[in-house]
This record gives structure tokens, C-alpha cells and sequence, in this order.
């Protein structure tokens, strides 16, 4: 039973450009969070979806950046004409549902911005 | 607003020993607490949780000890091993708000063999 995939492991991409992340829950899983982890500080909240719907997007910059977990296919997490302040970890977790129930995280794509 | 905190950035603790860390939250609607372990350029692994309706939850060389009159939470390993040297994120979220996971900032553990 794979875990929660993400991909791409590293990103690079030049200011102004754009970075588009994947995670794949695990299997049986259709709850999915995001959490971004600037340099030398905790995991901050950022989006919580469900299939086809984005439940709580408290934690995302208002403007740049976009989430979605489409019916079929992985959850993406879209950020538009990426500033250096972008670089940072971003992190994926999935549960079974909401609840006593612990997310599982993936290994974390790691964005630089140039 | 820190609403989670963990007020020892660092701990260094002897191979075979008890390693206690420690976590407070000011936001009395938490009711569901984690603790992760992080390796670097990985992701978090979680190691136990517990609700607020107990006071310590156990799993293996793993006890956590909730405090809610304190607000404060408490992980503990005994023995710690080489293989524990990391950094242990605190988590806590308020289960019928879709358990969004607030985030201390982390403590780094390192066990001396």
C-alpha cells in the first residue's frame, strides 16, 4: 500500500513563472491537506480539500495561488508567477476523513525560486 | 499568533535515557493532538496522537501526556536510540473544523550513542 505520493521531489522555476505540485493520497484516502514550510520554521496550514471541493482555504495567500482535487487524478497545488518568497517546502497529507483520524504525509516537493 | 509552542529548540539526550519534550497551545478549542517526527528533506512520520478527552496515550517506547487544565502536552521516549535524532513537531486541531493540523515549531532531538 503506497503512501502519499508527491512529485516533483525538487522544483526550480524562475520568478514570475509558474509551479504546479502533485500529491496522490494514499489508497483510500479522499481527504487532502496542504502545508507549506518556509526555511527554519514550522508547517503552516494552507488547504483542505475533498474530491471536488475545496473545504477550508484559510490558510492560502488570497492572491497566486489555487488548489483543486479533481474526481479523477492527483490533487494540484498551482502557484502563479512565483516570487523568491515562494521557495519553501510544500507538503502533502491524506486521511481516511475527518475525526480521530491522524494524517500521513509525503515526502514534500521542494520549490526554489530563481 | 502562535497558537502552538514548543519552547526548547533543541534537545540532547544520552542513548538508553528518557527524552521529554514538550508543547503548549493557547487555543482552548483544540481537541485532537499529534505528535510528528521529521527527518530532513523528508516528510513528517506521525508517532501517536491523542484526544482531549484522555490524559495519556501509550505506543511502545512512545507516551504522550495531555494536560488541558495546563494546556500543555508532553511526549516522552524511553529508551531514546540514535535512530530518535530528529525533530518532533507538536500538532493540534479542532476536530469539527475538518482537523486543519496548527503546527508547533519543532524541537531537534539528539541522542548520543
Amino acid at each position: 500500500n503506497a503512501g502519499v505520493m508527491q512529485n516533483p521531489r525538487h522544483l526550480v522555476r524562475r520568478r514570475g513563472q509558474e509551479a504546479r505540485l502533485r500529491c496522490s493520497p494514499m489508497k483510500g484516502h479522499s481527504h487532502v491537506y496542504w502545508y507549506r514550510q518556509l526555511p527554519e520554521e514550522g508547517l503552516k496550514f494552507m488547504v483542505y480539500l475533498q474530491k471536488e471541493n475545496i473545504i477550508d482555504e484559510s490558510g492560502m495567500p488570497k492572491e497566486r495561488f489555487s488548489a483543486e482535487f479533481p474526481k479523477e487524478g492527483p490533487s494540484i497545488l498551482r502557484i502563479q508567477q512565483v516570487v523568491r518568497g515562494d521557495s519553501a517546502a510544500y507538503f502533502c497529507a491524506s486521511s481516511t476523513g475527518t475525526g480521530l483520524y491522524e494524517q500521513y504525509f509525503g515526502p514534500g516537493t521542494r520549490l526554489t525560486v530563481t | 499568533d502562535q497558537q502552538v509552542k514548543q519552547n526548547s529548540p533543541s534537545l540532547s539526550v544520552q542513548e538508553g535515557r528518557i527524552s521529554i519534550l514538550n508543547c503548549d497551545y493557547t487555543n482552548s478549542m483544540f481537541d485532537y493532538f499529534l505528535w510528528y517526527k521529521k527527518y530532513p528533506a523528508e516528510g513528517p512520520t506521525f508517532l501517536i496522537s491523542i484526544s482531549s478527552i484522555k490524559d495519556k496515550n501509550e505506543d511502545g517506547r512512545f507516551t504522550v501526556f495531555l494536560n488541558k487544565s495546563a494546556k500543555h502536552l508532553s511526549l516522552h521516549i524511553v529508551p531514546s536510540q540514535p535512530g530518535d535524532s530528529a525533530v518532533y513537531f507538536c500538532a493540534a486541531s479542532v476536530v469539527a473544523a475538518g482537523n486543519k493540523l496548527t503546527f508547533g515549531g519543532g524541537t531537534r532531538v539528539l541522542v548520543k550513542p
